[in-house]
């Protein structure tokens, strides 16, 4: 596709389920970044990855979430055990490399009931 | 680490006024400095970016920042803005030696441009 692909867009789920988030980058993009925009918040970063590692994943709030990107190409946000607190848009992006432009995706809006 | 602020939450300005949207930063490193908009319900889009050399960088849609390093200040402006424009501005701000990989943002600005 032309632009960072992510599904749901919306996504509604109860207290204490699993849920996954996924993003399809731009074909050829390398570098792969998640973050995590709160109501009345800027973005803040969660995870990223170049080629398949995750190569800094500092962001990550606690180890129930958890981000893989097994070929290189689409990744999985996955969090387990949600809590309303989760309730956020998630963002993806991706860039050629890390030193070129990342374009970012229009988020799945997560809401934990 | 990096942060910004972004002290004005919203700004209200008449179409084609001139605006300036504020934006501190704070590091102990060299950084890269970034715009990005956001219009309703479209993901984010990077309208300018300082990396390094001239200190005035211009984007798009008629947009400019000038990088100032001793009020660590990157103050987005345009000479007139149009309806179209109304949009979520974010400051950001990334550690040089890591290029895009990992973005501090603002808590970003809201523009209204009233008719």
């Amino acid at each position: 596709g032309a632009g960072v692909s992510q599904t749901p867009s919306n996504k509604v789920t109860e207290k204490g389920k699993y849920v996954e988030l996924r993003c399809d980058p731009i074909s050829g993009h390398t570098a792969l970044y998640w973050y995590r925009q709160s109501l009345g918040q800027g973005p803040e970063f969660l995870i990223y990855f170049q080629g398949t590692g995750a190569a800094d994943d500092s962001g990550l709030p606690n180890d129930r979430f958890f981000a893989v990107r097994p070929e290189g190409s689409v990744s999985t946000l996955k969090i387990q055990r949600t809590e309303r607190g989760d309730s956020a848009v998630y963002l993806c992006a991706s860039s050629r490399s890390i030193d070129t432009e990342a374009f970012f995706g229009q988020g799945t809006r997560l809401t934990v009931v | 680490a990096q942060s910004v602020t972004q002290l004005d939450s919203q700004v209200p300005v008449f179409e084609e006024a001139p605006v300036e949207l504020r934006c501190n930063y704070s590091s102990s490193v060299s950084v890269y400095l970034f715009w990005y908009v956001q219009y309703p319900n479209q993901g984010l889009q990077l309208l300018l970016k300082y990396l390094s050399g001239s200190t005035l960088v211009k984007g798009i849609n008629g947009f400019e920042a000038e990088f100032n390093k001793s009020q660590t200040s990157f103050h987005l402006r345009k000479p007139s803005v149009h309806i179209s424009d109304t949009a979520e501005y974010f400051c950001a701000v990334s550690d040089a030696s890591g290029g895009y990989q990992k973005v501090t943002f603002g808590t970003g600005t809201k523009l209204q441009v009233i008719p």
